[in-house]
């Protein structure tokens, strides 16, 4: 059954630095990735996705997300945040093929002026 | 404009009490699905389905029904309603195939408490 992983459940960055968020993933074959926002007291929205083709992937609002098939990951990155970007981040998996949608646990971000 | 609307937004119960949430989606989707978030567990599914009159099991289905009347709507019932089910539940619904795949648009939450 697939799985995702998040290790960090919060992670702290200084306004206008670079982030990494970490997501690692369990599945066997090829899978579709997502990374989802929830900002305070809203649901969830799409940042990006990852269909088989290009590793690298660009979402809105400047995030990119690259995914690594050897080493089981699809981390998201930044080049500089923004105190707006202040939110809990989530990155899930889905068969290809398939319709079940399993997500991680979440990174809450927190950005320090 | 497309979208995944629930309610109520908030619902307080006893123990024991019997409890309906309801999803609606005008992204004509062929597939609906239950989460419940709960901190440092993420998002959970609880229940999914693809298509009226169709359900399938999630990862949490324990103290959960739930009924997929058309294609638009899907309610989760809690018939015995315990404390544990406590939480904030979320609603999405995704197409079965395209560029769009997979790709789950959420309705704004149901915040439930058993007391």
């Amino acid at each position: 059954a697939q799985s995702v992983t998040q290790p960090d459940a919060r992670v702290t960055v200084s306004e206008g630095a670079s982030l990494q968020l970490r997501c690692k993933y369990s599945y066997f074959g090829t899978p579709y990735l997502f990374w989802y926002v929830q900002y305070p007291r809203q649901g969830l929205q799409l940042l990006l996705k990852y269909y088989p083709g290009d590793p690298v992937v660009q979402g809105v609002n400047g995030f990119e997300a690259e995914f690594s098939k050897s080493n089981s990951s699809f981390h998201l990155r930044k080049a500089s945040v923004h105190w707006s970007d202040w939110a809990v981040y989530f990155c899930a998996v889905s068969m290809t093929g398939g319709y079940k949608v399993v997500f991680g646990s979440g990174t809450r971000l927190l950005v320090s002026p | 404009e497309a979208a995944v609307t629930q309610s109520p937004r908030n619902k307080v119960t006893v123990t024991g009490g019997n409890v309906t949430l309801s999803c609606r989606q005008t992204n004509s989707h062929n597939y609906m699905y239950w989460y419940r978030q709960d901190t440092g567990h993420g998002l959970r599914l609880i229940h999914y389905s693809y298509g009226a009159g169709n359900l399938q099991i999630g990862d949490v289905p324990d103290g959960y029904k739930a009924t997929r009347t058309t294609q638009e709507d899907f309610f989760l019932l809690l018939e015995l309603a315990s404390p544990s089910q406590t939480s904030l539940y979320f609603c999405a619904s995704s197409d079965a195939a395209g560029s769009s795949q997979n790709t789950l648009y959420f309705g704004a939450g149901t915040r439930l408490s058993v007391l």
